[in-house]
């Protein structure tokens, strides 16, 4: 059982849709981030959130929009995505402050955009 | 170079017989370590934190080589249940930065 959950766990959308993907944690941890995996691939960072505010953006296309609307919760606000944005989305959270900590994943959502 | 490497395998390995993966980084800096396993179409779970001084779960060991930046995992007694990708994560630079190897496959057969 994972304590990091996440919904909806599949999603197909279209080019032109809006869809979120949703996150929740009751670990208490005040680190949340949110990956893309393809394939045999390892999960690839685009954002991070520590103490609801936004610390790292990879560089991710504006068509991913992050929220962290409070410390249990992230979001993932989809807009206009392509083809190539197929993936597994994996939340995850860490305690924050520590260098030490390990992170923990939730079951992700496997997205596919027609 | 990348930041964090691995041999992405596969490793075929027979039931019970012992199994070793090492995964390189580039950070001399890098405080944290951390061996995760990820099955086909799931998520990665944490398997083992790694520390200075090694430590082992089980039949699982994991020791850290600062000298020659790299650290690795012992799997003795390998069990069907054990094939799965396993993913070598060393935190970079910032607290938040978590850098993933591109992961060993391992098959264990019968």
């Amino acid at each position: 059982d994972t304590e990091v959950t996440q919904t909806p766990k599949h999603l197909v959308m279209g080019m032109t849709n809006k869809k979120s993907l949703k996150c929740e944690q009751h670990m208490g941890h005040r680190a949340m981030y949110w990956y893309k995996q393809k394939a045999k691939k390892p999960p690839e960072l685009m954002f991070v959130y520590s103490y609801e505010k936004l610390s790292i953006n990879e560089s991710v296309p504006s068509r991913f929009s992050p929220e962290c609307p409070n410390s249990s919760l992230l979001n993932l606000h989809l807009h206009a995505l392509q083809p190539e944005d197929s993936a597994l989305y994996l939340c995850a959270s860490s305690q924050a402050g520590s260098t030490r900590q390990p992170q923990h994943f939730g079951d992700g959502t496997r997205l596919s955009i027609l | 170079r990348k930041e964090v490497e691995q041999d992405p395998g596969p490793f075929n390995v027979p039931e019970g017989a012992t199994v070793a993966f090492n995964c390189t980084y580039s950070n001399s800096a890098s405080q944290s370590f951390f061996w995760y396993r990820q099955d086909c179409r799931k998520e990665p779970k944490l398997l083992m934190s790694v520390y200075s001084s090694g430590n082992e779960d089980g039949r699982f060991t994991a020791q850290l080589n600062r000298a020659s930046q790299y650290i690795s995992l012992l799997i003795r007694d390998s069990k069907l249940s054990d094939s799965a990708t396993y993913l070598c994560v060393v935190i970079g630079s910032g607290t938040y930065k978590y850098i993933f190897g591109t992961g060993t496959r391992l098959k264990v057969l019968a």
